[in-house]
């Protein structure tokens, strides 16, 4: 079954606005990932956070991790339509391989 | 680095007939490689993960004898839709993992085959 729920489901804002999208899980976690699907594509990894990091960044994207509340966000800066694209997050359990992913954020960024 | 080819990218088959889906990684050994599909606008379902010279381990609901998969080698794994159905028509996804690394490690993914089945 899936763990994570994200919100928004879709999420449309102008070029060079930042986008927030949030994850919220069930059960105890690894690490979390984000990754970005391209319509009719496979999945680019972005960046993990490990369970014990609360925050972490990479280029224009900035994560953040409440393993309290079992929650992240993905914040990403200064908004390019090449942002365009379907956002995930994936929750890796302690000790499993497998990583369960969210329903994911439908991002459209408009030039 | 750490690319995966999936191939084919999409097809098109008749009822009742099997399809392959091969997924390689290119430039790095995989132990473990994963199967996951995916209907339009929804999130990627696991069924299976595949484990290099041993059986397949499949999520609860996923037929095994219907979704075979075959990881003969580190570079290697296909999953064999058989007898295929209209309701088999999604998009199927591999992922892999490189070698010796845990699970606090990336997937890498294929870009995915779109089956169709009439």
């Amino acid at each position: 079954s899936q763990q994570g729920e994200e919100d928004p489901q879709a999420l449309s804002i102008q070029e060079g606005e930042n986008a927030t999208m949030n994850c919220s899980y069930k059960t105890s976690i690894n690490n979390l990932q984000w990754y970005r699907q391209n319509s009719g594509r496979g999945l680019v990894h972005l960046i993990l956070i490990r369970s014990n990091e609360r925050e972490k960044h990479s280029g224009r994207l900035r994560v953040t991790l409440d393993t309290s509340k079992k929650s992240s966000s993905l914040l990403i800066t200064a908004s390019r339509a090449a942002d365009t694209a379907s956002y995930f997050c994936a929750t890796g359990g302690t000790g499993a391989q497998k990583l369960v992913f969210g329903q994911g954020t439908r991002l459209t960024i408009n030039p | 680095g750490a690319v995966v080819s999936q191939h084919p990218s999409w097809v098109i088959c008749k009822s009742g007939t099997s399809v392959k889906i091969e997924c390689r990684s290119l430039d790095f050994q995989a132990t473990t490689m994963f199967w996951y599909r995916q209907f339009p606008k929804q999130s990627l379902m696991l069924m299976a993960t595949s484990n290099e010279g041993s059986k397949a381990t499949y999520e609860q609901g996923v037929e095994k004898d219907k979704f075979l998969i075959n990881h003969a080698s580190l570079t290697l794994s296909t999953l064999t839709v058989t007898s295929a159905h209209p309701e088999d028509s999604s998009f199927y996804i591999c992922s892999a993992r490189l070698i010796r690394t845990g699970v606090n490690s990336p997937l890498h993914f294929g870009n995915g085959t779109r089956l169709t089945v009439t």
